[in-house]
């Protein structure tokens, strides 16, 4: 079973559209995240979100943004797609917060190229 | 410049060879430090974890950690095709940051 799933694997859109991606997780952790990995491997945080804390990275555009129904989905909006959006993204949960020592779960990924 | 700065590659090499990786960083308050192995189009997964200055081993794998010289590395020895992968160094302050990643080729 996977730990972290996350739907669609590729998503190819046009500027100015708005779509979603979903990420489920079987865990039963705590916390999920949305992280950004650029065409040179470089990952970088989004959002990490749990009950209680939404933590936002602050180069994030106002366009993206994450909707939690329940404690296993964090799903990720984004709104009037951009060119410079083109990426794969990731969520990834944990039991805790990254402020300890917590293991980070990934999920395989999102490739969304908008045109 | 960025917080934490990884070799860039790509690194090939033959079966059997040792690769070392490598980041250093400028933040002194970076506290625990992981290496994550990444295989194509699928999500990072976490391989090394370390606290403290020295070295861990874990089978062929060993991670070193330097926090003097605010550098880290990766040794795999005996490597394997199966280690074919991208190698993200990470670190935590308590936030997590990552560095760009080292693709790693092993040649049968």
């Amino acid at each position: 079973d996977t730990a972290v799933s996350q739907t669609p694997k590729y998503l190819v859109t046009q500027m100015g559209n708005d779509k979603s991606i979903k990420c489920e997780q079987n865990l039963g952790h705590d916390t999920m995240y949305w992280y950004k990995q650029d065409s040179k491997k470089f990952l970088k945080i989004m959002f990490s979100y749990n009950n209680k804390e939404l933590i936002i990275n602050e180069t994030v555009p106002n366009r993206f943004s994450p909707k939690s129904p329940d404690k296993a989905h964090l799903n990720l909006h984004i709104n009037s797609l951009e060119l410079g959006d083109s990426a794969v993204y990731f969520c990834a949960s944990s039991q805790g917060q990254t402020r300890g020592n917590e293991k980070l779960f990934f999920g395989s990924g999102t490739q969304l190229s908008v045109l | 410049q960025k917080e934490v700065e990884q070799d860039p590659g790509p690194l090939s090499v033959p079966e059997g060879a040792i690769v070392s990786l490598n980041c250093t960083y400028s933040n002194s308050a970076f506290q625990y430090f992981m290496w994550y192995r990444q295989y194509s189009r699928k999500g990072p997964e976490l391989l090394m974890y370390t606290y403290s200055s020295g070295n861990k081993e874990d089978g062929r794998f060993t991670a070193q950690v330097d926090k003097s010289s605010k550098y880290i590395s990766l040794f795999i020895r005996d490597s394997q095709p199966s280690d074919s992968a991208t190698y993200l160094c990470a670190m935590k302050d308590p936030e997590l940051s990552f560095g760009a990643g080292t693709t790693v080729t092993v040649r049968a």
